[in-house]
């Protein structure tokens, strides 16, 4: 079955600790993104890849860092750095068409808790 | 700029009558609009998008949207809600562009009640 898989579905951490999310797809998509999500809110872009090996910062970057060496990846890792790392985090990806606008298709989930 | 706005946050229904969620945008530019849902702890699924072909889109699961460009407004509508509807629901606009990135609406809680 094609589609993407995120792992895992529940992540405990300690403070201070660096922690990285799987991110895999197999659609043949070039564009992949990572969301954060908060109880009652909307979901907010972390950064996005458009093409291996290259990728740009989203709306709220401060805090993670990502990599895409592979088309099929995109791990997010979640570091010390950032101060509210408590949530739902969304991996998607996209077939970029010429003229944009393509829907993205998204993962399960992950539910990260830091304490 | 881009964004789109859900008038409302929570909405309850009778299961078997209609459902309406509705959500605004703002746009430059021709826009891409779907309509997300979310079930509780899960990923988001589409139900529905369009893309400048007609602007009555029908998706899944009985769901559908009109675009209204003179109104600015893209409308959700179920004529029969069904206990499984219950879920999150977002809004979403796409400036046609290189990039695809997303404006999320802020959600809709949508209740059904027995």
């Amino acid at each position: 079955d094609g589609g993407i898989t995120q792992s895992p579905k529940y992540l405990f951490r300690k403070e201070g600790q660096n922690v990285t999310l799987s991110c895999e797809q197999n659609l043949n998509h070039d564009a992949m993104y990572w969301y954060r999500q908060d109880p009652g809110q909307g979901l907010r872009l972390i950064y996005y890849s458009q093409i291996v090996n290259d990728f740009q910062k989203g709306d709220i970057a401060e805090g993670y860092s990502v990599s895409r060496e592979k088309k099929e990846s995109f791990p997010l890792t979640v570091t010390s750095a950032q101060k509210n790392p408590t949530a739902f985090y969304l991996c998607a990806s996209s077939g970029m068409g010429h003229s944009g606008g393509y829907e993205q298709y998204f993962g399960p989930g992950t539910r990260l808790t830091v304490t | 700029a881009q964004s789109v706005t859900q008038l409302d946050s929570h909405v309850s229904v009778s299961e078997g009558t209609p459902v309406l969620l509705r959500c605004n945008y703002s746009s430059s530019y021709s826009p891409s609009l779907f309509w997300y849902v979310q079930h509780p702890n899960k990923g988001l699924q589409l139900l529905l998008k369009y893309t400048s072909a007609a602007t009555l889109v029908k998706g899944i699961n009985g769901f559908e949207a009109e675009f209204k460009k003179s109104e600015t407004s893209f409308h959700l509508t179920k004529p029969s809600a069904h206990m499984s509807d219950a879920a999150e629901y977002f809004c979403v606009v796409s400036r046609r562009s290189v990039s695809g990135k997303l404006i999320f609406g802020q959600g809709t809680t949508l209740q059904v009640k027995p």
